[in-house]
């Protein structure tokens, strides 16, 4: 039950585009399409943004998109907004229990 | 809309034990994989528990099996986590999560969390 590998920050200016990664293994990112994506901003509850790889939930604006290639997925956010300044977290199903990354701190210069 | 909200957290000596509760309303409770997440003071956030839908199969993380126990009364719309032994390392804000599915794939409802310390 090792935790997914993100980077600890990402930063972009506002129009801008920024690609988060998350790196797992064949046992949780590789081997289940079932990635998800939550952005949390300071004492709040996580939301979720991206789920199934690339699937946005209702409500989404649809600058967020989601991707994943072997072991790793990706969150790719266009148009930076201010508001998009927040934690992100990755997360995978792995067979019977659920793993998160370490999140990403993205900056809006 | 779907509304979870968590109660039950405190302060607790080491080696103590705490029972969290979750109320749920605004979904069919009954046909939804329920989790337990926790984010420590500062960082990031840690799975800890599964229940499916009918409450027959549970899953843990490592850091607490054989101390915490999930379970769920579908009759009364609640989520519980019962957390024996408790630690330092096991303070933090415990939120109460929704699965999309009747198992354990994804959480797309959380809880404002509430928080528990375990003071050293």
């Amino acid at each position: 039950q090792s935790a997914l590998t993100q980077p600890p920050s990402a930063s972009g200016s506002p129009g801008q585009s920024v690609t988060i990664s998350c790196t797992g293994t064949s046992s949780d990112v590789g081997g289940y399409n079932y990635v998800s994506w939550y952005q949390q901003h300071p004492g709040k509850a996580p939301k979720l943004m991206i789920y199934e790889v690339n699937k946005r939930p209702s409500g989404v604006p649809d600058r967020f998109s989601g991707s994943k290639s072997g072991n790793m997925a990706s969150l790719t956010v266009s148009g930076l907004q201010a508001e998009d300044e927040a934690d992100y977290y990755c997360s995978s199903y792995a067979g019977s229990n659920n793993v998160f990354g370490g999140g990403t701190k993205l900056t809006v210069l | 809309q779907v509304h979870l909200v968590e109660s039950g957290g405190g302060v607790v000596q080491p080696g103590r034990s705490l029972r969290l509760s979750c109320a749920a309303s605004g979904f069919t409770f009954s046909s939804s994989g329920m989790h337990w997440v926790r984010q420590a003071p500062g960082k990031g956030l840690e799975w800890v528990a599964l229940i499916w839908y009918d409450g027959n199969d549970e899953y843990y993380a490592d850091s607490v099996k054989g101390r915490f126990t999930i379970s769920r009364d579908n009759s009364k719309n609640t989520l519980f986590l019962q957390m024996n032994s408790l630690r330092v390392e096991d303070t933090a804000i415990y939120y109460c999560a929704r699965d999309r599915t009747s198992r354990g794939y994804t959480i797309d409802y959380w809880g404002q969390g509430t928080l528990v310390t375990v003071p050293s």
